[in-house]
């Protein structure tokens, strides 16, 4: 199975500030990785695909890159609706794996 | 718009089954091929099972192989996951989640997920 880990696992920051999440896979997934964003006691939201692709109807303050092992997720200008978990999902291969998220906490 | 709307989750004791739904509607359903996420309480995602549109193939993750079985109704719209066995492991809330197909290799095909239902919530305690 592919393992995929994110860091950091809690990120602290503030409205305005550019924040990035990193997502490791153990083996290449060429770009088939995607993004979500996930609320407290809510569905996840899909933000991107395909490592880069922003999916319609997303701010475009957010933002994906990387391809192979190496993934991350940007928040140009950070705003108060972001405040949220993110979670990376390779689908390479089954089992379709999530990284265990990143939360990010107002500062 | 897209809908999904599961049901049929509650409480069951070890060793218990229960059914799953998950009822569509906006969108061609057949069309599509459909998964189950599972997220324990205060716990990340870790998808589950898939199906492709036609029901013809069907995917499941080690934690629930030969306990879960996952189908679909076409004529009804609706997706199922049959869990038996059950163990306090697989407490948690499970989403049905409409699949994009990402790429296709080998016979088998890989997605992301673009639309969520709200979720229900399996306890599985004595």
């Amino acid at each position: 199975d592919i393992q995929m880990t994110q860091s950091p696992s809690t990120l602290s920051a503030s409205v305005g500030d550019r924040v990035t999440i990193t997502c490791r896979a153990s083996q290449s997934i060429s770009s088939w990785l995607a993004w979500y964003q996930q609320k407290p006691g809510k569905a996840p939201k899909l933000l991107i695909y395909k490592a880069s692709s922003l999916e319609s109807g997303v701010p475009s303050r957010f933002s994906g890159s990387g391809s192979g092992t190496e993934f991350t997720l940007t928040i140009s200008s950070l705003q108060p609706d972001d405040f949220a978990t993110y979670y990376c999902q390779q689908y390479n291969s089954y089992p379709e794996t999530f990284g265990q998220g990143t939360k990010v906490e107002i500062k | 718009e897209v809908q999904l709307l599961e049901s049929g989750g509650g409480l069951v004791q070890p060793g218990g089954s229960l059914r799953l739904s998950c009822a569509a509607s906006g969108f061609t359903f057949s069309s599509y091929a459909m998964s189950w996420v599972r997220q324990a309480p205060g716990k990340g995602l870790e998808w589950v099972s898939a199906i492709s549109g036609s029901g013809g193939s069907t995917y499941y993750a080690d934690s629930v192989k030969g306990r879960f079985t996952i189908s679909r109704d076409n004529s009804k719209n609706t997706l199922y996951l049959q869990m038996n066995s059950l163990r306090a492991e697989d407490t948690a809330v499970y989403y049905c989640a409409k699949d994009r197909r990402g790429y296709c290799s080998g016979g088998s095909c890989y997605s992301f997920f673009d639309y969520w239902g709200q979720g229900t919530l399996v306890t599985v305690s004595s």
